[in-house]
Order: C-alpha cells, then sequence, then structure tokens
C-alpha cells in the first residue's frame, strides 16, 4: 500500500524556517517523480514545487521561488521542503503527493497533510 | 502562468441529479486535465486525469470530458457521498495550476 506521511509542520514566526519532510512507502520511491501542494484555511490548491525522480531537475512556484527549497533522499524514501523567509501567506497545510500510477504531475497519491502556521 | 477558472462555484442538487461542472484553461493545454474531488478536512483524490480517463476504483458516474481550453467534468446521477469540493488542474506546463473549486451542496 502506497504510504506518504507528512511531518516538521508547526507554528513558527514571519521570517522563520521550517523543514517538512515526507516519508513514502509502498512503492519504488526513486522511480516517481514527486510534488508539494497546499491549501491554506477556506481556499483553493497551489501547487507549490515539484521533483523529478533522480532529483536533478526542481519546478517551483513563483511565490516561493527562491525562499523554498525541494529535494529528495532517494536512499531514506524521504521528500523534504525547506522553507525559509517565512510569510504569514505561506500559512496552510502542505501536502506531500506523488505520481506513481498515473502519468506524470496527475496526483494519484497524497498524504495527510501538515499544518504550517506563520504567525507572530 | 496558465489560469484554470471553474464554473459555477458551487452548485446545490439533490440525490440522482445530473451534475456539470466547468472548467477553462487560459490557453490550449491540449488534454492536460486532471479533476479531484475533496471532502472536508481530508485530503484530494484524484477522479479524472488526461481530461477524460478514470482513475482506478472511481465510480463511472463520474466522467471528464474537453481538449484545448474547454474541459466537463459530469456526474451522472449524485450520490450522497458525491457532495463534495472539485477541482480541475492543469499539467501542460510549470507552474501546475489549480482551478478554484466547485462545492457541489446538498439540495
Amino acid at each position: 500500500e502506497v504510504q506518504l506521511v507528512e511531518s516538521g509542520g508547526g507554528l513558527i514566526q514571519p521570517g522563520g524556517s521550517l523543514r517538512l519532510s515526507c516519508a513514502a512507502s509502498g512503492f519504488t520511491f526513486s522511480d516517481y517523480a514527486m510534488a508539494w501542494v497546499r491549501q491554506a484555511q477556506g481556499k483553493g490548491l497551489e501547487w507549490v514545487s515539484g521533483i523529478s525522480a533522480s532529483g536533478g531537475s526542481t519546478f517551483y512556484a513563483g511565490s516561493v521561488k527562491g525562499r523554498f527549497t525541494i529535494s529528495r533522499d532517494n536512499s531514506k524514501n524521504t521528500l523534504y521542503l525547506q522553507m525559509n523567509s517565512l510569510r504569514a501567506e505561506d500559512t496552510a497545510v502542505y501536502y506531500c503527493v506523488g505520481t506513481v500510477t498515473t502519468p506524470p504531475n496527475f496526483f494519484d497519491y497524497w498524504g495527510q497533510g501538515t499544518l504550517v502556521t506563520v504567525s507572530s | 502562468d496558465i489560469q484554470m477558472t471553474q464554473s459555477p462555484s458551487s452548485v446545490s442538487a439533490s440525490v440522482g441529479d445530473r451534475v456539470t461542472i466547468t472548467c477553462r484553461a487560459s490557453q490550449d493545454i491540449s488534454t492536460w486535465l486532471a479533476w479531484y474531488q475533496q471532502k472536508p478536512g481530508k485530503a484530494p483524490r484524484l477522479l479524472i486525469y488526461a481530461a477524460s480517463t478514470l482513475q482506478s476504483g472511481v465510480p463511472s458516474r463520474f466522467s471528464g470530458s474537453g481538449s484545448g481550453t474547454d474541459f466537463t467534468l459530469t456526474i451522472s446521477s449524485l450520490q450522497p457521498e458525491d457532495f463534495a469540493t472539485y477541482c480541475c488542474q492543469q499539467v501542460n506546463s510549470f507552474p501546475l495550476t489549480f482551478g478554484g473549486g466547485t462545492k457541489v451542496e446538498i439540495k
């Protein structure tokens, strides 16, 4: 069974940093691209960042480019999102997502989400 | 960036009704479109990808159509478990973008 389990969310002050992790299991993690999608309370979904299977290619939304860094450790089956210079508008539930059974970027697997709250 | 516009933003319907939701892309995305269902407090669930391909395990009352800039999600006979929010997503180019969502409510 495919499982994606996020961790690392919490309350952080504006300007602070946080690193999210996503532990993957049930599939060959190193074969598949992964991504992060976020959702502010009561709002729609926003794609944040994506990374290729090897980690050699990364992509970012304009709203986080230069502040967030996506990475992966295929030996640990883990996806990361390093978030720096956090702003109030980054407050959201962050989902780790993967494309395992479908063509790239159609997200067929989602974690349960981890809440990031940026507030003083 | 490609903008995805959904309509309506909400719809009230009864069990058994046929419900249609539309999604319009700001530029041609061929069939690089997905539809998701989301219930309160839960992660989204992929329903349809490549505009019209039903994801494994999704009931056949869900269908998708369209190409280019105009797309449709249809629920042929609404069931109690279908009351949720639905949203489209384009994967034609980065940054990937989602529509604003359509809430299907009980009439």
